[in-house]
């Protein structure tokens, strides 16, 4: 089966400007994650998606970042505007049911300058 | 609010040799625990995944066993290679489809 697809890849902006990610999920993964990952740590929730509704958003930083899950299939995550703390790897996941495990895209680097 | 543990962050070996990683977690009322791999600037590749009625599972030279009345895991690594160099990452999740909850990860370099 195909895997996670995300992109861009790498994405260098200013501070104060926009971006926004992708993720086209597993055919048939009905929940959706998108976390960020900071440099020497592990990746932490900022959103999760059972099919287009939010399931949760607890550590979303909703005053700067946004995200939806277009008919329960694609996302888009999107940050505006960016802080160097944004810098960071967005990984986007998702799975069939808690037996099956998660799968993860390759993911995006940040880069806020 | 769980929380997960690796020790150590880092490991240095030479080829060939077997090694131990190790998770922890706070909450014992997990439902399955997973572990990743993850190469520099790379997304996470599953390596095994070990569900709530399960105590081990093996995969070629790797094997995982869990232990939830402990709160520990353990990811072994039989016969390792220069292309075992990765960040290796542990992660548990409770029932109901719930995000998996992360350890900072072990960096492993294996010398050739």
């Amino acid at each position: 089966e195909a895997g996670v697809a995300q992109s861009p890849r790498y994405k260098i902006i200013e501070k104060r400007q926009s971006v926004a990610f992708w993720c086209n999920p597993i055919s048939g993964h009905a929940t959706l994650y998108w976390y960020q990952q900071i440099l020497g740590q592990g990746p932490k929730l900022l959103i999760q998606f059972q099919n287009n509704g939010v399931v949760d958003d607890s550590q979303l930083p909703k005053d700067r970042f946004s995200a939806e899950r277009l008919k329960g299939v694609d996302s888009t995550l999107k940050i505006q505007p960016a802080k160097l703390e944004d810098s960071a790897v967005y990984l986007c996941a998702s799975s069939f049911s808690e037996d099956s495990g998660y799968t993860f895209g390759s993911g995006t680097r940040l880069t806020v300058v | 609010k769980q929380e997960v543990t690796q020790i150590p962050a880092a490991l240095s070996v030479p080829e060939g040799e077997n090694l131990v990683l190790n998770c922890s977690f706070t909450d014992s009322a997990i439902y399955n625990l997973q572990w990743f791999r993850q190469d520099p600037g790379k997304g996470l590749t599953s390596l095994l995944l070990i569900q709530s009625s399960q105590r081990e599972q093996t995969s070629g030279r790797l094997n995982a066993s869990l232990d939830k009345s402990s709160g520990r895991s353990t990811l072994y690594i039989a016969a390792s290679q220069p292309g075992d160099s990765a960040t290796y990452l542990c992660a548990v999740f409770r029932p109901g489809n719930t995000p998996l909850v992360f350890g900072k990860g072990t960096r492993l370099s294996v010398i050739a």
